[in-house]
């Protein structure tokens, strides 16, 4: 089993849905990143939090440490945010980083 | 200008050849690390430094080794290339104390070895 999994694998929803993708992880953490990579390969950072919730524009990520469980939430989904989202988790103790296999998220105008 | 730079962006190179991937940061961030990432895999961690003086393996570290140059570079070299090391390659940077952990990822660097 892995350490982080991220569900689902693949989604497709028309343009204008809330959109949900979810990471459980079973380790230890000190934070967790959520990650976007665009077909061109390249990632950034979308967030990293290790309580509560965060929010920017359109993309809301919560976390919840006792059920070692987080969700990025799209609101009003839109062609552009059609990428791959990866979910990280910074292991507490090593530091080191440790990564789902990604969420391939399309959405059709 | 990225934050994080990568050459090559695309190389193809034969089986047994010695090919380096470079990597150079704009943060300041001593933390530097080269991942592997494989189509249905997670990105994997290959080697990582935490300092100029600091090297570590990370788990998939055969095959490879890196050169951390300066504080701003970072290198990774395969020296005798095999098929399964096609794959994309991520530098990426972070820096806990100063930027709140945030990591940069360089834009990616796809390997083929034929």
């Amino acid at each position: 089993k892995n350490e982080v999994e991220q569900s689902p694998q693949n989604l497709t929803a028309q343009e204008g849905e809330f959109i949900t993708i979810n990471c459980s992880y079973s380790v230890g953490i000190s934070a967790l990143h959520w990650l976007q990579q665009h077909p061109g390969g390249g990632i950034v950072s979308l967030f990293m939090l290790s309580s509560g919730k965060k929010k920017h524009g359109r993309l809301i990520a919560t976390i919840n440490i006792q059920e070692k469980h987080s969700s990025l939430h799209i609101t009003a989904s839109h062609p552009r945010d059609s990428a791959v989202y990866i979910c990280a988790v910074i292991n507490f103790g090593n530091e080191k980083l440790t990564f789902g296999t990604g969420t391939r998220l399309t959405i059709i105008p | 200008d990225a934050d994080v730079t990568q050459t090559p962006r695309n190389r193809i190179t034969k089986t047994g050849k010695r090919i380096m991937l470079e990597c150079s940061q704009t943060k300041g961030h001593d933390r530097m690390y080269w991942y592997r990432q494989d189509p249905g895999l997670g990105l994997r961690l290959i080697y990582y430094s935490f300092d100029v003086k600091d090297i570590n393996k990370g788990e998939i570290s055969d095959g490879y080794s890196v050169s951390r140059q300066a504080q701003a570079k970072f290198s990774l070299s395969l020296e005798s290339a095999i098929p399964n090391q096609t794959a994309l390659y991520f530098c990426a940077t972070s820096d806990p104390q100063g930027d709140g952990n945030t990591i940069y990822f360089g834009e990616g660097s796809w390997l083929t070895v034929v």
